[in-house]
């Protein structure tokens, strides 16, 4: 099993649409989770660092399930400008620093 | 306009060339990273500095040594690169690194990259 997995999709998803993503981690013990956002050639911006209550920000919530050990970014009304590929990262007890591939989110008109 | 800036932006070499990339950082932070991005890979994480020492070598060849003079200032020494060492590779620095306690102190900013080419 990987560390750090996500579907790399792509999703393709017209505007006003409700889309999630999951990141699953195999580290029980990991401690910091974050979604980054990058676009197509260009760096990765933070998008959201995710809470052990979950959060919210705008159109977009992130969740934490530690008992299933994943991560979740969901994406409401989504806007043509959401398309983007969407990181997940986690560090882990051990100060292991892990990326996700990434899920490739295409919002159409 | 981010707060971590690389040049060059855009570099080819050759196998036997050395070069250097360059990474500096305006946001008063003690950690500095690199990364390596290839298409369907992951962000590999190559090097972290903390406070000016190197903390994680992810098992990197030697004809990539990285330097980090002060904790704003990190730079990539390449010699005798590969073809498959074409990638973007990525500067990024944090508050601290890899730290436990609050998530703000783990954000990582990262430079736009440099795109190398190795012919």
């Amino acid at each position: 099993r990987k560390e750090v997995e996500q579907d790399p999709g792509p999703f393709n998803v017209p505007e006003g649409a409700t889309v999630a993503f999951n990141c699953t981690y195999s580290n029980s013990a990991s401690q910091s989770f974050f979604w980054y956002r990058q676009d197509c050639r260009k760096e990765p911006k933070l998008l959201m660092s995710v809470y052990s209550s979950g959060n919210e920000d705008g159109r977009f919530t992130a969740q934490l399930n530690r008992a299933s050990q994943y991560i979740s970014l969901l994406i409401r009304d989504s806007k043509l400008s959401d398309s983007a590929t969407y990181l997940c990262v986690v560090i882990g007890n051990n100060r292991k620093l892990i990326w996700g591939l990434g899920t490739s989110l295409a919002v159409n008109p | 306009e981010t707060g971590v800036t690389q040049t060059p932006r855009h570099l080819v070499m050759g196998m036997t060339n050395k070069k250097s990339l360059k990474c500096e950082q305006h946001l008063g932070h003690n950690a500095m990273y690199w990364y390596k991005q290839s298409a369907k890979k992951p962000l590999e994480l190559m090097f972290v500095y903390n406070f000016k020492e190197q903390t994680e070598n992810n098992s990197v060849p030697s004809r990539f040594s990285p330097e980090c003079p002060n904790s704003s200032h990190l730079f990539l020494h390449l010699h005798t690169l590969q073809p498959e060492d074409s990638a973007l590779y990525l500067c990024a620095s944090s508050q601290v690194a890899l730290a436990g306690g609050p998530l703000t102190k783990n954000i990582q900013y990262f430079g736009a990259g440099t795109r190398l080419s190795v012919l």
